[in-house]
Formats: C-alpha cells, structure tokens, sequence
C-alpha cells in the first residue's frame, strides 16, 4: 500500500493543453508538497500545502494552480503547458522530525 | 550561486569500498540535514536525517554535519551495488513545515 501514490505516472500532451496530475496520501499528515525536478535532476519546491491551507508558494509561473480539497489529497493543474514544463513532478508529504516522504513521480513531456 | 553545491559526478567505485558524498552550503541558518537515495525513475527515499553538527550512523552509512565549515558528508561503508543511485543532501531552517533545499545530487556507480 503506497504511503504516496500519483497519478499519471507519464503524460505526454501537446503544447498549449491543460492537464492535471493528482497525488493522494494514506499517513494522515498535514502538510503536502508539490516538486519540481528538472533534467539536470535539481529538485525545486513548488508549493506547499498544510491541512488544505497554501503555506508556501515559490515563485511559479500562475499557470500552475494547486487544489487540495481534502488533507489527503494535492492536485496540480497545469493550463497552457509550454515545453519549458517538462520535467518530472514530484509530490510529497512530510513528517516533523523525519523529512520528506516522495510519491514516484509523474514524468510530464510536453511536445 | 546555488544555496547548497554538490558535485554532480559520476562517482564510479569497485565494490566494497568507501564511499565520501560531500555538500557545502552557503546559508548558516540551516539547522536540519538530510541526505536522499534516487533510484532511477523513482522519488527520492529518506537515507538520513541530522539535526545541527556532529555525526549519525545508520547501518553502513554516516552522515556528518560540520556547521562551521558549512558542510556536510555522507559515508557509505562496504558499498554494494545495490547503492547505485543518485544521491541529493537536503537541508531546512526548521524542522516543521519549511521548505527543504536540495542538492543537485551526485550519481554513484558501484561496480561489482
């Protein structure tokens, strides 16, 4: 049973498209994360969500709107996805005193 | 400059040996340290997690903290080939809700 489970693993879509990908964890934490890893495998922080409440929100492009509609769950819309958005989206949740839990990732190509 | 450096590698040791994975920061305030195991087309997994200076082993691995020098080490000891992996040092002001900064990471190869 996966702590933190995504979904799409892998999504390819059209420049321009609008797409969403959803994260959904079974610990009961309170905060969630949503991150960014790049082809040069730098992991950058998106946003954060702690008990549905935006706690931090990196500077992102507005296109990139997060959802929480329940502690459980984290989704990232993405509108008009450029090719500059590929890469592979971490989500994540986190434990006080034990760091990060990462879900497997959702590789995104844009083309 | 990047607020924590690591050398990207690759990393290519024999089986058996000793490995030294290193990271410098510039930020002082950084008071918790990580350090996270990438399997390929996977999410990092937690290895270690420090508070402050000082050392932490776990099995075959240690991680230590120097805060006056702004850097941090992860020591794998016996490596096995199943160590192959990418590995990312993490740091936070706090341990709550902060955000973590990560390293580039650095891609070890052991070879049996």
């Amino acid at each position: 049973d996966t702590a933190v489970s995504q979904t799409p693993k892998y999504l390819v879509t059209q420049m321009g498209n609008d797409k969403s990908i959803k994260c959904e964890q079974n610990l009961g934490h309170d905060t969630m994360y949503w991150y960014k890893q790049d082809s040069k495998k730098f992991l950058k922080i998106m946003f954060s969500y702690n008990n549905k409440e935006l706690i931090i929100n990196e500077t992102v492009p507005n296109r990139f709107s997060p959802k929480s509609p329940d502690k459980a769950h984290l989704n990232l819309h993405i509108n008009s996805l450029e090719l500059g958005d590929s890469a592979v989206y971490f989500c994540a949740i986190s434990d006080p005193g034990w760091g990060y839990t990462f879900g497997s990732g959702t590789r995104l190509t844009v083309v | 400059q990047k607020e924590v450096e690591q050398d990207p590698g690759p990393l290519s040791v024999p089986e058996g040996a000793i490995v030294s994975l290193n990271c410098t920061y510039s930020n002082s305030a950084f008071q918790y340290f990580m350090w996270y195991r990438q399997y390929s087309r996977k999410g990092p997994e937690l290895l270690m997690y420090t508070y402050s200076s000082g050392n932490k082993e776990d099995g075959r691995f240690t991680a230590q903290v120097d805060k006056s020098s702004k850097y941090i080490s992860l020591f794998i000891r016996d490596s096995q080939p199943s160590d192959s992996a990418t590995y990312l040092c993490a740091m936070s002001l706090s341990g709550g809700y902060q955000k973590v900064t990560f390293g580039t990471g650095t891609k070890l190869q052991v070879i049996p």
